[in-house]
C-alpha cells in the first residue's frame, strides 16, 4: 500500500517571503500522479499543483512550483513571494494508476501560517 | 466551482440516528470517491464507485454503506451514528482515463453527531 508522509505539521513564513513544504512517499509503483491541495479555513480543497511521475521536468503554478525527486521519493512544494491568502492546510496526495482504484492517498498535512 | 456538488452542507443529528449524504460528480465523470476528515486530520478514503460498481475500498466502517446510482450520484448512508463520526464528509469525482489524474473535490458536508 502506499504511504505518504508529511514531517512538518506546522510552519510560518513571512509575507514574501519562499517556503518550501516536504513531502515523502512510498511506492513500488513506477507510473503515478502527484498532487498539493490545499485547504483554506473554508475547507475547500483546491488543487495547487500535480506532477507526472514520468515527467522528469518539475510542475510550476506562477508561485508555485515542486522539486521531484522519482529516486528519493520524494515530492516537496515551494511557494514564492507568500502571500496572506496562502495561509491553510496543504496535503499531499499520491494518486496510483494500477490497481486500488485509483483512489488519492494524502498524508497528514502541514499548516501554514504567512505572517504580516 | 469544481462541479461536483453535495448536499447536505451542514447537518447536525444524533447518537444512533441514520443520515444520507448526497454527491452529484461533475458532468461527464465516471467515478466517485468518499473521504472522512475528522478534526484537525487528514483525508481517510472510504469507498470508491465507478459507474455504479464498488471500485475500491477503504476504512469504511461496516455502520456506513454507498452507492452511485444509474445517473451517476452517489449516496453516503451513515447509520447508528456515534460522537466519533462527527465529521466532513468529501465527496470527490474524476474521469476514468483522464491524463489529468486529479480528483475533484465537492465542499464537503459536515456532520455533527450530538
Amino acid at each position: 500500500a502506499q504511504t505518504v508522509t508529511q514531517s512538518q505539521p506546522e510552519m510560518s513564513v513571512q509575507e514574501a517571503e519562499t517556503v518550501t513544504l516536504s513531502c515523502t512517499y512510498d511506492t513500488s509503483e513506477n507510473n503515478y500522479y502527484l498532487f498539493w491541495y490545499k485547504q483554506p479555513p473554508s475547507r475547500q480543497m483546491i488543487l495547487v499543483i500535480r506532477q507526472e511521475a514520468y515527467k522528469q521536468q518539475n510542475a510550476t503554478e506562477n508561485r508555485f512550483s515542486v522539486n521531484f525527486q522519482k529516486a528519493a521519493k520524494s515530492f516537496s512544494l515551494k511557494i514564492s513571494d507568500s502571500q496572506l491568502g496562502d495561509t491553510a492546510m496543504y496535503f499531499c496526495a499520491f494518486r496510483g494508476l494500477t490497481g486500488g482504484g485509483n483512489k488519492l492517498t494524502f498524508g497528514t498535512g502541514t499548516q501554514l501560517k504567512v505572517e504580516l | 466551482d469544481s462541479g461536483v456538488t453535495q448536499t447536505p452542507k451542514h447537518l447536525i443529528t444524533a447518537t444512533g440516528q441514520r443520515v444520507t449524504l448526497r454527491c452529484s460528480p461533475r458532468s461527464g465523470d465516471l467515478s466517485v470517491y468518499w473521504y472522512q476528515q475528522s478534526l484537525d486530520q487528514g483525508l481517510q478514503f472510504l469507498i470508491q464507485y465507478y459507474n455504479g460498481e464498488e471500485r475500491a475500498k477503504g476504512n469504511i466502517l461496516e455502520r456506513f454503506s454507498a452507492q452511485q446510482f444509474p445517473d451517476l450520484h452517489s449516496e453516503l448512508n451513515l447509520s447508528s451514528l456515534e460522537l466519533g463520526d462527527s465529521a466532513l464528509y468529501f465527496c470527490a469525482s474524476s474521469v476514468s482515463g483522464a491524463n489529468t489524474g486529479e480528483l475533484f473535490f465537492g465542499e464537503g458536508s459536515r456532520l455533527t453527531v450530538l
